[in-house]
């Protein structure tokens, strides 16, 4: 059970996309299409973002999309706000009948 | 509204054991797979645990695998996590999370999380 692979930090500027990787193996990420992003704050519980792949919860801004090539996934967002300074971390439904999640990165908006 | 409340955290000394309980409300809890995520702190997320919504697939963390149980009482809307054998790696928040109608779904809800420190 190897935890994905992110960034550690990724950073933009108000308005910029930006894009963070999330790399697995083909037991994980690259197997099945169940692939989940959270938002987490300092001190805050997490949220989701997107799940299975590219699929957005209601309430979540359409800034935010989702996307799978082979073992990479990857989180857009679109418009960067202020607001979206934050941990972000992918995971993967794995065939072990387990999930793991990525280390994390840490999205600084300058 | 979907409420996760978990209980049951506190200090420890390693070897011993501890029983974590997250209340659930808002939503009936057999139609949803149900996980146990933690995080220690200033680290990130580390899934421990999950069950679909039978108890047929419930899967470990090799981490915590042997040492820890995950148990669910639908009827009393309730998941429970046993863990035994503590070690000071196993200090963090952990969390109770709502997963979806089948096993690989992300997690829509979140509790506030209860701490667990494992310490001489």
């Amino acid at each position: 059970q190897s935890a994905l692979t992110q960034p550690a930090s990724v950073s933009g500027s108000p308005g910029q996309s930006i894009t963070i990787s999330c790399t697995g193996a083909s037991s994980d990420v690259g197997g099945y299409n169940y692939v989940s992003w959270y938002q987490q704050h300092p001190g805050k519980v997490p949220q989701l973002m997107i799940y299975d792949v590219s699929n957005r919860p209601s309430g979540v801004s359409n800034r935010f999309s989702g996307s799978k090539s082979g073992s990479t996934a990857s989180l857009t967002i679109s418009g960067l706000q202020a607001e979206d300074e934050a941990d972000y971390y992918c995971s993967s439904y794995t065939s072990s009948s387990t999930v793991v999640f990525g280390g994390g990165t840490k999205l600084t908006v300058l | 509204e979907v409420q996760l409340v978990e209980s049951g955290g506190g200090l420890v000394q390693p070897g011993r054991s501890l029983r974590l309980s997250c209340a659930t409300s808002g939503f009936t809890l057999d139609d949803y797979a149900m996980h146990w995520v933690r995080q220690a702190p200033g680290k990130g997320l580390e899934w421990v645990s999950g069950s679909t919504w039978n108890s047929v697939t419930i899967g470990y963390a090799d981490s915590v695998k042997g040492r820890f149980t995950l148990s669910r009482d639908n009827p009393r809307n309730s998941l429970y996590l046993q863990m035994n054998s503590l070690r000071p790696e196993d200090t963090a928040l952990y969390y109770c999370a709502k997963g979806g109608t089948y096993y690989g779904a992300g997690f829509d809800c979140w509790g506030q999380g209860t701490l667990v420190t494992v310490s001489p």
